[in-house]
C-alpha cells in the first residue's frame, strides 16, 4: 500500500524555539494531508487539513499562528510549531488518503516532540 | 459521520481469536465501517473496512451485523504483536479526502 513517511520520528527542543516536521507521501500525489495530535493515554485529535496549493484548515481551538502548515508539493507538508512551550509535547501524526475509492487513510509514522 | 461505541479494554490470550466489537447504531446507509489499530508510539494501520458483507483480509474479518449497527472485528490467532489500541471508525468512504474522527477504541492486550 502507500507510504506516508514523516521526519523526525523524535525531537527534543528548548522553550520559545520553533520545531519542524515534514510529512511526505512516498509512492503517491496528496492534495491533502490531515494532522493529528496525540497526548499520553489519549486519542488522535484533528489539528488541521494541510491542502497543496491553499491555505490550511484549522479545528477548532488549533492557533493557526502556532502551528504553521505549509503544503509545498503533492507530495510533502510541513508542520512548524512556533514558540513551542512544554504544553505542545505531544505526539505528532500525519496522514494521507490514497488514490482509490475505498476512503483509506494512510498515516506516517509519527513524531514525538518534547519540550524543555 | 455515525458516533462508535467500544470497550476501553480487552484481554486475549496468545493464539486465541480476538473479537472486538463496535457499537454504531446510528450509522447511515452509505457510511462504511473502518477499523485502524494503533501499536504504541506508532501511526495507525489500516486493518480493514466493510459496507454491509462481511469481509476477510490477511490480517483480520469482519463481521457487520445484518441491521449494520453493529460489527465485530475478528484477529483469528492473536499473537503478542497485536497489543495495540483498535479504532473502529464509521465514515462515507466516497469523501476519501476527508478525515478520519477517532474515538477512545479499545486497549487490546494480548498475553502469554
Amino acid at each position: 500500500g502507500a507510504v506516508v513517511s514523516q521526519h523526525p520520528s523524535w525531537v527534543i527542543c528548548k522553550s520559545g524555539t520553533s520545531v519542524k516536521i515534514e510529512c511526505r507521501s512516498l509512492d503517491f500525489q496528496a492534495t491533502t494531508m490531515f494532522w493529528y495530535r496525540q497526548f499520553p493515554k489519549q486519542s488522535l485529535m484533528l489539528m488541521a487539513t494541510s491542502n497543496e496549493g491553499s491555505k490550511a484548515t484549522y479545528e477548532q481551538g488549533v492557533e493557526k499562528d502556532k502551528f504553521l502548515i505549509n503544503h509545498a508539493s503533492l507530495t510533502l507538508s510541513t508542520l512548524t510549531v512556533t514558540s513551542a512551550h512544554p504544553e505542545d509535547s505531544s505526539f505528532y501524526i500525519c496522514s494521507a488518503p490514497g488514490t482509490s475509492n475505498t476512503g483509506e487513510l494512510f498515516f506516517g509514522e509519527g513524531s514525538r516532540l518534547t519540550v524543555l | 459521520d455515525a458516533k462508535t461505541t467500544q470497550p476501553p479494554s480487552m484481554d486475549c490470550a496468545e493464539g486465541r481469536a480476538a473479537n472486538l466489537p463496535c457499537n454504531h447504531s446510528t450509522i447511515s446507509g452509505n457510511e462504511y465501517v473502518y477499523w485502524y489499530r494503533q501499536i504504541h508510539s506508532q501511526g495507525p494501520q489500516y486493518i480493514i473496512h466493510g459496507l454491509k458483507n462481511n469481509e476477510t483480509n490477511e490480517m483480520a474479518s469482519l463481521i457487520i451485523t445484518e441491521d449494520r449497527k453493529s460489527s465485530t472485528l475478528i484477529l483469528p490467532h492473536a499473537t503478542l504483536r497485536d497489543t495495540a489500541v483498535y479504532y473502529c471508525i464509521v465514515r462515507v468512504a466516497i469523501n476519501a479526502g476527508n478525515m478520519l474522527t477517532f474515538g477512545g477504541g479499545t486497549r487490546l492486550m494480548v498475553k502469554p
